[in-house]
């Protein structure tokens, strides 16, 4: 099946410390989305990445990291200087030929203890 | 800073009737422009896009684009309870790189 996995679903993090959200996708996009969303909230953009070994900060970058190594795969982390983590985070591809609709992986829960 | 604006709701309908959800753009040079419907819980799924002023039609779904105005639109026709749901605008902004900017959300019920 080809689609965007996202892992976990639910993780819980205690105060002080480094977490990073998997996302995963065989669609052969090239460009991979990060967001975050908050109770009641739209979707805020953290970070994005057009290409591997690139990516641009978003909105809301401060306390976030991501790294592009390899097309399919885009990673975040969530550091410890990120004052207020909880949230729904979000990732996204979009191909970058023959259409601009983006979609989105299930989500990852992110609660902090 | 570009702005994507909808009425946060609730809006309820009951059904069988004719939803209608609104949101208005500040950019003018967006060129694209999606609907997003969100079960709470869950990540958003694409409704619609469009791209050129006027109507588009899928299926129960409308979505309706007025560049002038900047403002597009969504219907939702015969509405089910199973549309109750959250529903994000998007438009697609490409300046150097291409991102999205989402507004808020609607949320809308569809009373049985």
């Amino acid at each position: 099946d080809g689609g965007i996995t996202q892992s976990p679903k639910y993780l819980f993090r205690k105060e002080g410390q480094n977490v990073t959200l998997s996302c995963e996708q065989n669609l052969n996009h090239d460009a991979m989305y990060w967001y975050r969303q908050d109770p009641g909230q739209g979707l805020r953009l953290i970070y994005y990445s057009q290409i591997v070994n690139d990516f641009q900060k978003g909105d809301i970058a401060e306390g976030y990291s991501v790294s592009r190594e390899k097309k399919e795969s885009f990673p975040l982390t969530v550091t410890s200087a990120q004052k207020n983590p909880t949230a729904f985070y979000l990732c996204a591809s979009r191909p970058t030929r023959g259409t601009d609709t983006q979609y989105f992986g299930p989500g990852t829960r992110l609660t902090v203890l | 800073q570009k702005e994507v604006e909808q009425n946060s709701g609730p809006l309820s309908v009951p059904e069988g009737a004719i939803a209608s959800l609104n949101c208005t753009y500040s950019d003018r040079g967006s060129q694209s422009f999606f609907w997003y419907r969100q079960y709470s819980g869950k990540s958003p799924e694409l409704i619609m896009s469009i791209y050129s002023n006027g109507d588009k039609e899928d299926g129960r779904f409308t979505a309706q684009l007025n560049k002038a105005s900047q403002y597009v639109s969504l219907l939702i026709r015969d509405s089910q309870p199973s549309d109750s749901a959250t529903y994000l605008c998007a438009v697609g902004v490409a300046s150097g790189t291409y991102k999205y900017i989402f507004g808020t959300g609607t949320r809308l019920k569809v009373l049985a």
